[in-house]
Parts: structure tokens; C-alpha cells; sequence
């Protein structure tokens, strides 16, 4: 198993400012993601993170707005740039465990943003 | 965007019933997994199953998968009130990153 720990748990911030959330796994990870959750809805993916090279993003996300660093194995950061209110969600990290045959992917805590 | 739908989209049951979850999908998969959100928590794995799989049980749970009709169906049997959670099916796209898309959810709710 793996365990995903995120900072910060939440944050208010103000329209205009940006947020870097932070995300480490306690085991080398090959593939990690950021996925984002608005209030009351289902999960959408935002970009894998790749190690060493630019994050994949997904349509509708553009690095500008989400940039993302994996400087290594085990970290990964996501910003969340130039806030509105509609950036207002759940952004939540993870990462997929291989084990031979068999693979999980887990998620993280989560970090609640509210935009003002 | 989304590529699964969930139904029922909530589910209320007595304590002791049995509760099933169905997800349909619109693309070729290489695995569907289903999670459980309990209020403001994060993400528990319950189940993966893969394209070339039918039918996996874990403990309580059952998940069949039918790729032909693209759906599958999460059953708990026996529920209990700690079972009361949003239940999130997710498919795998084929490919090594294998990201995952998630449906839309089931809200159950088991009643003592």
C-alpha cells in the first residue's frame, strides 16, 4: 500500500493570488495525478505528472493555469494560478502502486480551496 | 470529461439489505476499479477488476464487468451503516499511464 499526504489540508485565498499544493508518497511511484473536485461532483483528471519531463494535461486544463513540477519518485506540486472563486474545489493527488500483476491507485487526502 | 455514468444516482436501504451500483462506460478500458468517498474524506480502493475479467469478490463485494454492453455492476451485501458513502466507479485507459476517469457516483445511504 501506499500512504499520500497533501499540504495544505485546506486554504481560503484571495481572487488573483495563487496556491502550490504539495503531495509526497511514503514509496517511489512511477505514475502520479492531480485530479480536481468540485462540490457534489465526481473526479476529473487534470494532468499526470510526469517524472523528469512537462505534466500531461488533460482537455480543458492548460499548464499556465495548473502548472505542475515531479522533481522526483515520491513529490509532486500542482499550483493553482491567478484564483476566481470558480477554482473553488477539492484538489486531490495520486499515484498507482505496481505490484507484479497487480496494481491500486491511491489518493490522497485531499486539499479543500476556497476562493473569495 | 466524464466517461461513466452511475445509477441509481442515491440509493437509501435498510441495515442488512443488499445494494447494487451500476457504471457504463463509452471507451475500450483496460481495467475498471470502484471506490468509496466517505463525506469530506478521501478516497478508499475497494475493487479493480480487469477488461478480460467477469466477475471479482471481495469480502462483501461483488463487481461484474461486461465489456461487451461497456458496464458494471458493484454489489454489497449484507450493508451496514458504516457502509454509507458516495460509491465512484473509474475506468482505465488503455496504454501504460492508464489514467483514470470517474463516473458520476452513487450516494448510499444504509439505514440502522
Amino acid at each position: 500500500s501506499a500512504v499520500i499526504s497533501q499540504k495544505p489540508s485546506r486554504d481560503i485565498c484571495q481572487r488573483g493570488t495563487s496556491l502550490t499544493i504539495q503531495c509526497q508518497v511514503d514509496s517511489q511511484v512511477t505514475m502520479m495525478f492531480w485530479y480536481r473536485q468540485q462540490p457534489g461532483q465526481s473526479l476529473t483528471l487534470i494532468a499526470t505528472a510526469n517524472q523528469g519531463s512537462e505534466a500531461t494535461y488533460e482537455s480543458g486544463f492548460v499548464i499556465d493555469k495548473f502548472p505542475i513540477s515531479r522533481p522526483n519518485l515520491t513529490f509532486s506540486t500542482l499550483t493553482v494560478s491567478n484564483m476566481s472563486p470558480e477554482d473553488s474545489s477539492i484538489y486531490l493527488c495520486s499515484a498507482r502502486i505496481t505490484l507484479g500483476a497487480g496494481e491500486t491507485q491511491y489518493f490522497g487526502p485531499g486539499t479543500r480551496l476556497l476562493v473569495l | 470529461s466524464q466517461q461513466g455514468e452511475e445509477d441509481p444516482q442515491a440509493l437509501s436501504i435498510q441495515e442488512g439489505e443488499n445494494a447494487t451500483m451500476n457504471c457504463s462506460y463509452k471507451t475500450s478500458i483496460n481495467n475498471l476499479q470502484w471506490y468509496r468517498q466517505n463525506s469530506g474524506r478521501g478516497l478508499v480502493h475497494l475493487i479493480l477488476i480487469r477488461s478480460n475479467e467477469r466477475e471479482k469478490h471481495s469480502g462483501r463485494l461483488r463487481v461484474t464487468l461486461d465489456t461487451s454492453k461497456k458496464s458494471s455492476s458493484l454489489l454489497i451485501t449484507a450493508s451496514r451503516a458504516a457502509d454509507t458513502a458516495s460509491y465512484f466507479c473509474a475506468t482505465a485507459r488503455s496504454g501504460s499511464a492508464r489514467q483514470l476517469t470517474f463516473g458520476s457516483g452513487t450516494q448510499l445511504t444504509v439505514l440502522p
